[in-house]
Formats: structure tokens, sequence, C-alpha cells
């Protein structure tokens, strides 16, 4: 069972919202650990959107609109990347990370396409 | 402003060692990670290991026999070597400065592909 699972693909309307999850391995406790969140497009390094761990620990990437927030599931054992008010641009590749002990591990990715 | 810039071979043969070289740009050296990540064509992304300036290393355990990752702090640079290469390791490889977690500038990336 891979540590982090993301849907493989998702779409949405412009100007609805749009919910990615990100699910965590049984045994790995999101509610310990801080999910950060990338956006990729097609021929782009990935660029860093936010970490949430919580809504006392939580922060926005430098320059990333505040329609791009993070939360959690507790009871999915699942991180959240909520994208309001979709726009065209926003068609991309979504993924999640956490760290354990100074090791990094990606999510398999999220492609987002705007209808 | 932070740039990296990377640089290596493109094209290797089967059990040929992997080598690429990061340079940093604007900003400080010391204080953060230097990361290796990669993506397969088509793939999602895999992180490879990370150093500081002092050396220190962290490795994804899967690569760790393999894997070399180090730092010249006078040439503001870091490199990765990864050995006995195959097919399997074909992929866009990215240099990435991490900063408490938070993976903030990336380099362009570099196609690596490894053929026979």
């Amino acid at each position: 069972q891979a540590v982090l699972t993301q849907p493989s693909s998702l779409s949405a309307s412009p100007g609805a919202s749009a919910s990615l999850t990100c699910t965590l391995r049984s045994g790995i406790n999101v509610g310990a650990n801080k999910i950060y969140w990338y956006q990729q497009k097609p021929g782009s390094p990935p660029q860093y959107l936010l970490k949430y761990k919580s809504d006392s620990d939580k922060q926005q990437g430098s320059g990333v609109p505040s329609r791009f927030s993070g939360s959690k599931d507790a009871s999915g054992n699942a991180g959240i990347l909520r994208i309001s008010g979709v726009q065209s641009e926003d068609e991309a590749d979504y993924y999640c990370m956490i760290w354990q002990s100074r090791v990094s591990v990606f999510g398999g990715g999220t492609k987002l396409t705007v209808l | 402003q932070v740039q990296l810039q990377q640089w290596g071979a493109g094209l290797l043969k089967p059990s040929e060692t992997l080598s690429l070289t990061c340079s940093v740009y604007g900003g400080s050296f010391s204080g953060y990670y230097w990361s290796w990540i990669r993506q397969p064509p088509g793939k999602g992304l895999e992180w490879i290991g990370e150093i500081d300036h002092s050396g220190s290393t962290n490795y994804n355990p899967s690569l760790k026999s393999r894997l070399t990752i180090s730092i010249d702090t006078s040439k503001n640079q870091f490199s990765l070597n990864l050995s006995s290469v195959t097919a399997a390791d074909t992929a866009v490889y990215y240099c990435a400065r991490d900063l408490d977690g938070e993976i903030d500038h990336w380099g362009r990336g570099s196609l690596v592909t490894v053929s026979s």
C-alpha cells in the first residue's frame, strides 16, 4: 500500500470548488503530519502551494492565491487541498507530500481538468 | 532571486553512473537542505535525497545503496551520483531547495535517458 494515495484525476467546472484528497496509509496519522501541496503544469517543475497541519499551523506559499487552502479529514486520515473558484489556469497536476523522519514521500498526483 | 542551474550527461548506458550538478545563485547557501527529485516520463515525483551545507545527507531508502549526494560550499554547488543505472532510472531530474520541509525553489530539470 502506498504511503500517500491520491485519485488519479478530477474534473471541475470554472467557478466551482474542487477538493483534492491525499490519503495516508493506515498507521500513519494525518493529525501528526504536515501535508505539503505542489502544483505542476506541463513542461515545468512543480511549484509549492502550501503546507497544512492544523488551522493554527499552516502556511501559504509566496504569491499563492488565497483560493488555494488546506485542511484535513481526520476520519478519512486524509489531507485535502481545496481550490475555490476554479479557473482554467488551475488545470494541472497536484501532488501531496509528507516528511517521515527526514525522508520525503510524494503522492502519485491528481490531474485536475477544468471543463 | 534564487536560481538553480543544473547540468550533466543526458544519455547513459545501463550500468553507468549518472552524475548531475546544480549551481545555486542568489540567496544564502547555508541554512537549507539541497534536494534532488526525479520524475519518470508521464509519471509522478520521486524524492531522491538531500544534503545540507555541512554535508549531512538524507537518502531515499530505495536508492540509498547506489546514491551519493555531495556539496561544494566554495562553489555553491551540490551534486548527485547514482551508480549502476538501468532503464528504470530514466527520468527528468530536478535539483531544488528545501526550507523547513518546503521545497520552494526548483531547477528547470534535466532529462536523463538510460538506453543501450
